[in-house]
């Protein structure tokens, strides 16, 4: 399968700091990328749908300004989240989509896990 | 409300045991419907999907029994085996060109004994 890329594995960081995590698709080009966010022994919620070169489309509850997202290019989409607070504490992936009408699939990265202290 | 219902939400079987996990849908546009595989502290990872023309499909130990009319959708691990033990996700997508998001069960923690 495609293979996607997720790094850091693992943040800590201060309340109150920024933390940037990055989503890279190594062997193919994903114009559509998903954010999805995971808490201990939950599913997979998804946060925003970054797509390249246009603004992120967020989910209902989901905020805009705290976690920023971009998608510079095809292979890269970096999740930011700003101000970070305890709450944020979470288990962050990311997905990329491959192919086209018919035959797409996602990948996913091996996710990140935040915690803020 | 929740788009994706899966069950149950753990399972227990025997090494050589059958697992079996079922999913129902509401949405009538999904048209995608993968099966992903998580192991703890790693990202899902994809191990058998089928969209809504085919009834079954099977790879290994793997089968996807869909039911269009029934909007339901089950994974069947034949010959379970302790490796694999993990939590399994059943998900269902939008159609490309109405965005693709995928939208995911609630899990099911499935733990196959020695």
């Amino acid at each position: 399968g495609a293979v996607v890329s997720q790094h850091p594995s693992r943040v800590i960081c201060k309340s109150g700091t920024s933390v940037k995590i990055e989503c890279r698709s190594l062997d193919f080009q994903a114009t559509t990328m998903f954010w999805y966010r995971q808490f201990p022994k939950q599913s997979l919620m998804l946060m925003a749908t970054s797509n390249e070169g246009s603004k992120a489309t967020y989910e209902q509850g989901v905020e805009k300004d705290k976690f920023l997202i971009n998608h510079a290019s095809l292979t890269l989409s970096t999740l930011t989240v700003t101000s970070a607070h305890p709450e944020d504490s979470s288990f962050y992936i990311c997905s990329a989509r491959w192919g086209g009408t018919g035959n797409e699939k996602l990948f996913f990265g091996s996710g990140t896990q935040l915690s803020v202290l | 409300q929740q788009q994706v219902k899966q069950s149950p939400q753990s399972l227990i079987v025997q090494k050589g045991g059958i697992s079996i996990i079922n999913c129902a849908y509401e949405n009538t546009a999904f048209d995608y419907f993968p099966w992903y595989q998580q192991f703890p502290g790693k990202g899902p990872a994809l191990l058998i999907a089928i969209r809504p023309d085919v009834s079954e499909k099977k790879e290994g130990r793997f089968t996807i029994s869909f039911n269009k009319s029934a909007k339901q959708f089950s994974l069947h691990i034949m010959d379970s085996q302790p490796g694999d033990s993990a939590t399994y996700f059943c998900a269902a997508s939008y159609a490309y060109n109405q965005g693709g998001k995928l939208i995911f069960g609630q899990g099911t923690e499935l733990s196959v004994k020695p």
